[in-house]
Parts: C-alpha cells; structure tokens; sequence
C-alpha cells in the first residue's frame, strides 16, 4: 500500500535553531514529492515540488532533499523564525497522478 | 488575488442536514479538488474535477456529491449529514496535473460540526 510517513509527528526548537523534517514513503513509481506549509487555521501552500531526478531544493530557509534509492525525503529549516511555526506536510505523487499525503510534523518555534 | 474561495468558514450542522460547501477560483484553472482533513491525518481526496463538466471519485467520497458547471465554481454537497463528516474540508486547484508537478492552490478552509 502506498504510504507516507513524517517524523517527528512533533518538534519544538528555540527560534535561530536548525531543524530537519523527515519524510519515508513507499510508493512505487513515484512522480514527484512535495512539502507543503500549513499554518494553523488556514490552507497548505507549496514550498518545494522534486522529481525523483532532483537532490536538493531550496526556498529561502527551507531545503528540501531528495533520495529516490531510499525513498526518504527531508525539510531542513535554518535560523527558524516564530512565523516557521506550522504543519509540515511531505505529500507524493504516483505514477497515476494521485497524491498521498503524510499527516504531517508539527513544528512549535519558542522564543 | 482571490486565489481559491471557499465558504463557509464555519458551520455546525444537525445529523440529517444537508448543506453545500462553495468553492471558487478565479485562475482559470482546470483541475479542482476537494479535500477533508481530519485531526492527525494526512488530507483525503473525496471529489475532483478535471475540467468543467467532468467530475471523478477520491478517496473517501461516500455521503458527497459535487458539480462542475462552470471552470471556477466546484461545490461540494453534504447530504444526510453524520457525525463522522465532522472535519476540516479544503478546495483546492491546479493548472494541469503534469508530471512535473504543477503547484496545488488551497482555499483556506471550511470547519464543519455535525452534532
């Protein structure tokens, strides 16, 4: 069964900390991995989308890395800030265009 | 910058009732979804649409139904509400459904109870 899934399920750091976001997933084939920003109350959005050719993606403080052999995937944050406080969602694409979507790591960012 | 639109923000609906969860874009996109997001779970598929006319089954889509008349409009119908339809529900849009992975837009939001 194709699955997605996120550790920690949550993570609380010190803001101007580092921190990295773990995604495994078992889908085959694959077609593309995607993390997504949830803030509370509101919609994801986007912040990377790799194909399986794709190692590393950056978005300002977020990098997101890609191992298609090991089917793992992270989020690597610099210098959080309080407004990194969010879900963060890895969601994969099959080959059949479905997306399957990890339930996500919650990230608490303290002052 | 509207993006996608949906309402209500909120509501609280009796087992039994029915209601329609409206959902708009207005960057004429093809596809659209609707998505529920229980606590401490990943988002469920339960409709999408790949043009207007054109609707298809996800995931979960026992006890909705949806209509695409239009490119922008994809509402979302609840019928004989139950307890077990209490969630977060998402509308969501995209230009094309590539392989490259073309950027899925959300609208922020419906909470809805069902007492």
């Amino acid at each position: 069964k194709n699955q997605v899934e996120q550790s920690p399920q949550s993570l609380i750091i010190l803001e101007g900390k580092n921190c990295t976001l773990q995604c495994n997933y078992t889908v085959s084939p694959f077609s593309n991995l995607r993390w997504y920003k949830q803030d509370t109350g509101r919609g994801p959005v986007s912040l990377t989308i790799m194909t399986f050719s794709e190692n590393t993606k950056s978005n300002g403080r977020y990098t997101a890395t890609l191992d298609a052999d090991t089917k793992q995937s992270s989020l690597h944050i610099t210098a959080s800030q309080l407004s990194d406080s969010a879900s963060y969602i890895c969601v994969v694409r099959d080959s059949n265009y479905q997306l399957i979507w990890g339930a996500g790591t919650k990230l608490i960012i303290k002052p | 910058n509207a993006g996608v639109t949906q309402t209500p923000k909120f509501r609280i609906l009796k087992i039994g009732q029915s209601m329609t969860l409206q959902c708009a874009q207005d960057m004429n996109h093809n596809y659209m979804y609707w998505y529920r997001q229980d606590p401490g779970m990943g988002l469920k598929l339960i409709y999408y649409s790949v043009g207007a006319g054109i609707t298809d089954k996800g995931e979960v889509p026992n006890g909705y139904n949806v209509s695409r008349s239009t490119t922008e409009d994809f509402p979302l119908r609840l019928e004989l509400a139950a307890p077990s339809q209490t969630s977060v529900y998402f509308c969501a849009s995209s230009h094309l459904q590539g392989v490259s992975g073309n950027t899925i837009y959300f609208g922020e939001g419906s909470w809805l109870t069902v007492v």
